[in-house]
């Protein structure tokens, strides 16, 4: 079993639509939580950076952490053809080397 | 402006062939950090380096080395004993290992067999 679960999708929503994007984990020793957005061909993106459980809002996105269930979510409102790429969920122990695990990501498509 | 820089943008690789990627930041980060990205997968961690003059084997260091010489810069080498190299390589900065702070990235470079 993967250490981070992440759907592949693809996932195709229409412009405006809410998209939900997830991961789920099993080390429960994860403390930090990443979401980062990587367009084709190009570097990943940070999007969102979590420390504690709760939701965090950063204009349309928002970062949901539930560590009881070691369950992470990205929400998308209004979303826009530009959202259009893949994102990673990543996580990190709480440790000196803060060496990231990826899950393999989810390809969204936002049509207009 | 700041940035982490990798070239070249596509590199090509002969059989028994060794190349070097190369990765340089002007952000002053102490770490810095190697992935290997394969289609459909997230990525996979080849070399970490939290200062200069030293550095820790990933999960995948197998048929890989590293240099880190000096502050900016963090070249990756794929030598002949990597057997399927074709990948996206990415590399990473952070400020330091122990700031609590996330790595960014830069644009990758994209190897593959000739």
């Amino acid at each position: 079993q993967k250490e981070v679960e992440q759907d592949p999708g693809p996932l195709s929503v229409p412009e405006g639509a809410i998209v939900s994007l997830n991961c789920t984990y099993s080390n429960s020793a994860f403390q930090y939580f990443m979401w980062y957005r990587q367009y084709s061909r190009k570097g990943p993106e940070l999007l969102m950076y979590t420390y504690s459980s709760g939701n965090k809002e950063d204009g349309r996105f928002t970062a949901q952490v539930d560590k009881s269930s070691k369950y992470i979510s990205l929400f998308i409102r209004d979303s826009q053809p530009s959202d259009s790429a893949t994102y990673l969920c990543a996580m990190s122990l709480l440790r000196r080397t803060q060496k990231l695990v990826f899950g393999q990501g989810t390809r969204l498509t936002i049509n207009p | 402006d700041g940035g982490i820089t990798q070239s070249p943008k596509y590199l090509f690789r002969k059989e028994g062939q060794n190349v070097t990627l190369s990765c340089e930041q002007n952000l002053n980060h102490d770490a810095m950090y190697w992935y290997r990205q394969d289609p459909g997968q997230g990525l996979r961690l080849i070399y970490y380096s939290q200062i200069v003059n030293d550095f820790q084997k990933g999960d995948i260091a197998e048929g890989y080395s590293v240099s880190r010489e000096k502050k900016e810069s963090f070249p990756l080498t794929v030598t002949s004993a990597q057997k399927n190299p074709t990948a996206f390589y990415l590399c990473a900065s952070q400020t330091g290992v122990n700031s609590n702070q996330p790595q960014h990235f830069g644009d990758g470079t994209r190897l593959s067999i000739l």
